[in-house]
């Protein structure tokens, strides 16, 4: 069964400062990949997905992510975070194009001033 | 496009009736839409897919007999909490997935539908 590893519950970080939130997932062959933003009460917007190709993708708002299949991993940068970037982040990971997505626990992202 | 629309978008009720939460896409044809649910302050997780005109596939753990779902047409799915319960209080997300733009692996989401039971 797939599963995805979000190490980081909470995160703070500087506004301005860069950002990478980590990502691990587990699946036997090649993955969908999937960050998705939420804010608080809201539903999900995808920020970013890596179907296959270049390994490093880049997403809305400033954010891109790279996977890297020797570590399984498909973490998300930004070099300059904004107040507006709080939020919860979560991984998510498919392995086929009818399956549900298996998301991580979300990582909370927390934007000092 | 690819605009994925839940009704309501919050809804209160009262333990041991039912509520029925409506998903629509749109813009586009889901041939797949899933269900999540969510609680608080914590991570998505997957109920069941339902594809049009059959029966739905539930998780494991999931009651199918207290969460109905059907899916009657290309563009609307719908999941019933039967007989409701303060525990099923949370956060129903719907997802479909379509041929917009031929990403048939991109999950297009509703902004959630919060229940609350009293």
């Amino acid at each position: 069964a797939q599963s995805v590893t979000q190490p980081d519950i909470h995160i703070t970080v500087s506004e301005g400062a860069s950002l990478e939130l980590r990502c691990n997932y587990s699946y036997g062959a090649t993955p969908y990949l999937f960050w998705y933003v939420q804010s608080p009460g809201q539903g999900l917007q995808l920020l970013l997905k890596y179907f296959s190709g270049d390994t490093l993708v880049q997403g809305i708002k400033g954010f891109e992510a790279e996977f890297k299949r020797s570590q399984s991993s498909f973490n998300l940068r930004k070099p300059s975070v904004h107040w507006s970037d709080a939020a919860e982040y979560f991984c998510a990971v498919v392995g086929g194009g009818a399956d549900g997505l298996t998301f991580g626990k979300g990582t909370h992202l927390i934007i000092q001033p | 496009g690819a605009v994925v629309s839940q009704h309501p978008s919050r809804v209160i009720c009262k333990s041991g009736t039912s509520v029925k939460i409506e998903c629509r896409s749109l813009d586009f044809q889901a041939t797949t839409m899933f269900w999540y649910r969510q609680f608080p302050k914590q991570s998505l997780m997957l109920m069941a897919t339902s594809n049009e005109g059959s029966k739905a596939t539930y998780e494991q753990g999931v009651e199918k007999d207290k969460f109905l779902i059907n899916h009657a047409s290309l563009t609307l799915s719908t999941l019933t909490v039967t007989s409701a319960h303060p525990e099923d209080s949370s956060f129903y997300i719907c997802s479909a997935i379509g041929l917009a733009g031929g990403l048939s692996y991109e999950q297009y989401f509703g902004p959630g539908t919060r229940l609350t039971v009293t």
